[in-house]
């Protein structure tokens, strides 16, 4: 059971290039997320999708575009890399609902991701 | 004001010590509250949920104060698996799909 795989894993962009982060899930959760982590901040929500074909602006979402075209796919699209960017991404998924289901986010491994 | 905040720690622990330590949330209707773990450069993971009454999972407890708007998780006799950094997670409304992450909080258990 895979669960929640991001790729890459590892990026350095130069300031102004553009890259996507990739995030599968293989749980049928309704719910995707990405978070950044930066030190001393805690994590941080980007954007969210409460299923397929549906984003949402979450805290930090400027500089960032995301979508949803398939259930088990949330891409987080840079289109001109800032320093300002560079950071530890997450990818998360949850179950549907207000139940305690949607209460446990399964994280992907991470993304690091340095702007020159 | 940050809506979930935790002392960063670290918390240095010799093993079979307990160890305890807070969150403070600021929005009062706050609805659920959650401890998950991090460990060195991975991801995070669920460790427990917090209920109103407090609940105990093994060597961990954790507690919630509405009155006072905190949470606290405590560790008995720790071990050195149990070093890493715990964070502090609020869900503020019950039909709202995010959950608010406090900063963490570093425990670290020497031999």
């Amino acid at each position: 059971n895979a669960g929640v795989t991001q790729t890459p894993k590892f990026r350095v962009l130069k300031t102004g290039q553009s890259m996507t982060l990739l995030c599968a899930q293989d749980m049928n959760h309704e719910y995707m997320y990405w978070y950044r982590q930066d030190p001393g901040m805690g994590l941080r929500l980007i954007h969210y999708s409460v299923g397929e074909g549906t984003t949402a602006k979450g805290e930090v979402p400027d500089g960032y575009n995301v979508s949803r075209l398939k259930k088990q796919n949330f891409l987080l699209g840079l289109e001109s890399a800032a320093p300002s960017q560079t950071s530890v991404y997450f990818c998360a998924s949850s179950s549907a609902g207000a139940s305690s289901g949607a209460n446990v986010l399964t994280f992907g491994a991470g993304s690091r991701l340095t702007v020159l | 004001r940050k809506e979930v905040e935790q002392d960063p720690g670290p918390f240095n622990v010799p093993e079979g010590a307990t160890v305890a330590f807070n969150c403070t949330y600021s929005n009062s209707a706050s609805q659920s509250f959650f401890w998950y773990r991090q460990d060195c450069r991975k991801e995070p993971k669920l460790l427990m949920s917090v209920y109103s009454s407090g609940n105990e999972d093994g060597r961990f407890t954790a507690q919630l104060n509405r009155a006072s708007q905190y949470i606290s998780l405590l560790i008995r006799d720790s071990k050195l698996s149990d070093s890493a950094t715990y964070l502090c997670v609020v869900r503020f409304f019950s039909n709202d799909y995010k959950l608010s992450f406090g900063a963490g909080t570093t425990v670290t258990v020497r031999a």
